[in-house]
């Protein structure tokens, strides 16, 4: 597609329960990155994929939180046992090479919703 | 490790004001700066940004930002703000060599009509 493309849009979990948040780059785009918006708190880094692997994994909250990436494309953010606290914009970006000063793009994002 | 700040949360002004939005950033090297916007209902979209060369830079719809580095600030500004303005508007740090980008919390800009 010619944007990110996040998936699903919105989404109200129970807590307890696993949720899978799902990003499709920009087709070629070999950088991916996931961040997280939470009310008053900016965009949070989560994690990082330069193709399939992920060099960086620095920001995953804990490990209830975990993500893949698939042929160098599609990725999918899986949060285990939601708490009340992850409820927040889930986020998904990509760029070209995810070399120093790539401008990234931004999907719309998943709102996650923890009841 | 690096941080951006941004001290106005929330700014409101009327049509035609001059918007000026601060951004500080933590870093002792070179960086790369960047201005983001998210308008309503929108996802984030890039304004400007600063790599190298003149530290005054000119971004989309009219916007512009000046990178001095003895202040460690890159802040925004627009000389005549319209309603079509009011957007979140976000600062980020890119350091050379490095893939992580460090966001600041976010200005909410709101231009009353």
């Amino acid at each position: 597609g010619a944007g990110v493309s996040q998936s699903p849009s919105n989404k109200v979990t129970e807590k307890g329960k696993d949720v899978e948040l799902r990003c499709d780059p920009i087709s070629g785009h070999t950088a991916l990155y996931w961040y997280r918006q939470s009310l008053g708190q900016g965009l949070e880094f989560l994690i990082y994929f330069q193709g399939n692997s992920a060099p960086d994994k620095s920001g995953l909250p804990s490990d209830r939180f975990s993500a893949e990436r698939t042929g160098g494309s599609v990725s999918t953010l899986t949060i285990q046992r939601t708490q009340q606290e992850d409820s927040a914009v889930y986020l998904c970006a990509s760029s070209p090479r995810g070399s120093t000063g790539d401008t990234i793009y931004f999907g719309e994002g998943s709102w996650l919703t923890v009841v | 490790a690096q941080s951006v700040s941004q001290h106005n949360h929330h700014v409101i002004l009327s049509e035609a004001a001059s918007l000026e939005l601060g951004c500080n950033y933590s870093y002792g090297g070179t960086v790369n700066l960047f201005w983001y916007v998210q308008y309503p209902g929108q996802h984030l979209q890039l304004l400007l940004k600063y790599f190298s060369g003149d530290p005054l830079v000119k971004g989309i719809k009219g916007f512009e930002a000046e990178f001095i580095k003895s202040k460690f600030s890159f802040n925004l500004r627009k000389p005549s703000v319209q309603w079509s303005d009011t957007a979140e508007y976000f600062c980020a740090v890119n350091a050379p060599g490095t893939y992580k980008y460090i966001f600041g919390t976010g200005t909410r800009l709101k231009v009353l009509a």
